[in-house]
């Protein structure tokens, strides 16, 4: 079993552009969570994608948007990147919402750099 | 969510017992007090969460105060796979934990 797979591991994009990011779920996981984490800051949830939509979303704009596929894995995108959004982008998943504290599995995370 | 405050960092000797405080006065009465920790690299792990009773599992011993206002973590035999970042978190019992907000917690480094 591979886990939470995010791709890609590092990535550098210029102030303006757009990213995307992928997570692939554990195996048998349907819900999956996405997280910013700033240099010396805890995890800041963005958004949780179950059965393809949406569910639950954090204080973030609107430049971040997700999507969940029918296999249930998961893309991250920003839009009009800034420097602040310089971070780890962690994803999760978990077989259901209310067990996330016991079976929530995270990814090695994705480390985008803006310049 | 109510607010937890941590110190930022700490220091244990490998074998002692690390004990990490937070705070949380304006925990309602119905919030748990959950604890993560963060080893450099990886996502968080779950650790231990109480209501009012001290509670203990094979990870940590969680004793919170009678007032509520304030909890301890306990690693009873600190190993140096222990160093990590230990975030508290107060949020209402199976509500979605995957939307908990993380503070800065607190950064545990065990030395030799």
């Amino acid at each position: 079993d591979a886990g939470v797979t995010q791709s890609p591991t590092h990535l550098i994009k210029t102030r303006g552009q757009q990213v995307t990011l992928r997570c692939s779920p554990k195996s048998g996981h349907d819900t999956v969570s996405w997280y910013q984490q700033a240099l010396g800051q805890g995890p800041q949830f963005i958004f949780q994608y179950y059965e393809e939509e949406e569910r639950q979303r954090g204080n973030f704009p609107d430049r971040f948007s997700g999507h969940q596929f029918p296999n249930y894995s998961s893309e991250l995108n920003v839009n009009a990147l800034l420097l602040g959004d310089s971070a780890l982008y962690l994803c999760a998943s978990s077989l259901d919402r209310e067990a996330w504290d016991t079976e929530a599995f995270f990814g090695q995370g994705t480390r985008l750099t803006v310049v | 969510d109510a607010k937890t405050t941590q110190p930022p960092s700490m220091d244990c000797a490998e074998g002692r017992a690390a004990n990490l405080p937070c705070n949380h006065s304006t925990i309602s009465g119905n919030e748990y007090v959950y604890w993560y920790r963060q080893i450099h690299s990886q996502g968080p792990q779950y650790i231990i969460h109480g209501l009012k009773n001290n509670e203990t599992n094979e990870m940590a011993s969680l004793i919170i105060t009678e007032d509520r206002k304030s909890s301890t973590l306990i690693l009873p035999h600190a190993t140096l796979r222990d160093t990590a970042v230990y975030y508290c978190i107060v949020r209402v019992l199976n509500t979605n934990a995957g939307k908990s907000t993380f503070g800065d917690g607190t950064t545990l480094t065990v030395k030799p």
